[in-house]
């Protein structure tokens, strides 16, 4: 069975810090990967997404920055946080086992920039 | 303009009632998936429920079910026999395929719903 992993589940930074979050598959291969950020009563904003290793398409100008270093490992990243990069971030996959499409989100991470 | 539409910030039930949650959605596409997820106060998302734009018969899992009413846009869910379980906010989603025919699975998001179930 398919397992998405994130870590770490919450994390505190000081505004100008730098961030890496980081998400790995198990149990599928060539998986299309997701980065989601909810903000605090709010749904979810695509931020990036990958169709392939080395493959990263941007959603919303940003802050942020994503990179897939593996097939099945996607990592969220920042130079500089802001206050505004303050949310819960999910990250999700696809596969061909998703027969209706749908996608299937990791435990998220609580990221809290002060 | 939003591309999904869910009208109530929240909704209360009482357990073992069925309650509807409604969701509207905005595409010019004719091929689109409309989706259905929940979140519990921890934060995971866990897919419910599936209606692709040309299924002919409304879906249906377990106690789930979508009410599909393409003509109107709409695709509410249907929660029968509401548990004390069931309390959490739940997401309408929908793909929508891009000029060149593929969507790469992205999903957009309603702002939610959050159900209260009342013993």
């Amino acid at each position: 069975s398919q397992t998405i992993h994130q870590w770490p589940a919450t994390l505190v930074q000081p505004v100008g810090s730098p961030l890496s979050l980081e998400c790995t598959v198990e149990g599928t291969s060539n998986p299309n990967l997701y980065w989601y950020r909810q903000a605090a009563g709010r749904g979810l904003q695509l931020l990036f997404y990958s169709v392939g290793i080395g493959q990263i398409s941007s959603e919303v100008p940003q802050n942020l920055s994503a990179s897939r270093p593996q097939d099945r490992q996607f990592i969220l990243s920042s130079k500089k946080l802001l206050l505004s990069d303050s949310g819960f971030y999910l990250c999700a996959w696809r596969g061909g086992t998703a027969t209706k499409g749908e996608q299937y989100f990791g435990p998220g991470t609580r990221l809290t920039v002060t | 303009a939003q591309k999904i539409t869910q009208t109530q910030p929240g909704m209360f039930v009482q357990e073992k009632e069925a309650v509807t949650l409604d969701c509207t959605y905005d595409t010019s596409d004719p091929s689109y998936g409309l989706f259905w997820y929940k979140q519990p106060s921890s934060g995971e998302m866990i897919f419910l429920i599936y209606q692709g734009s040309y299924d002919q018969q409304n879906a249906t899992e377990g106690r789930y079910s979508l009410n599909f009413q393409k003509a109107r846009k709409s695709a509410n869910l249907v929660i029968s026999a509401s548990q004390l379980g069931d309390s959490a906010m739940y997401f309408c989603a929908m793909r929508e395929y891009d000029a060149g025919g593929t969507s790469y699975g992205k999903l957009t998001f309603g702002q939610g719903t959050i159900l209260t179930v009342h013993p």
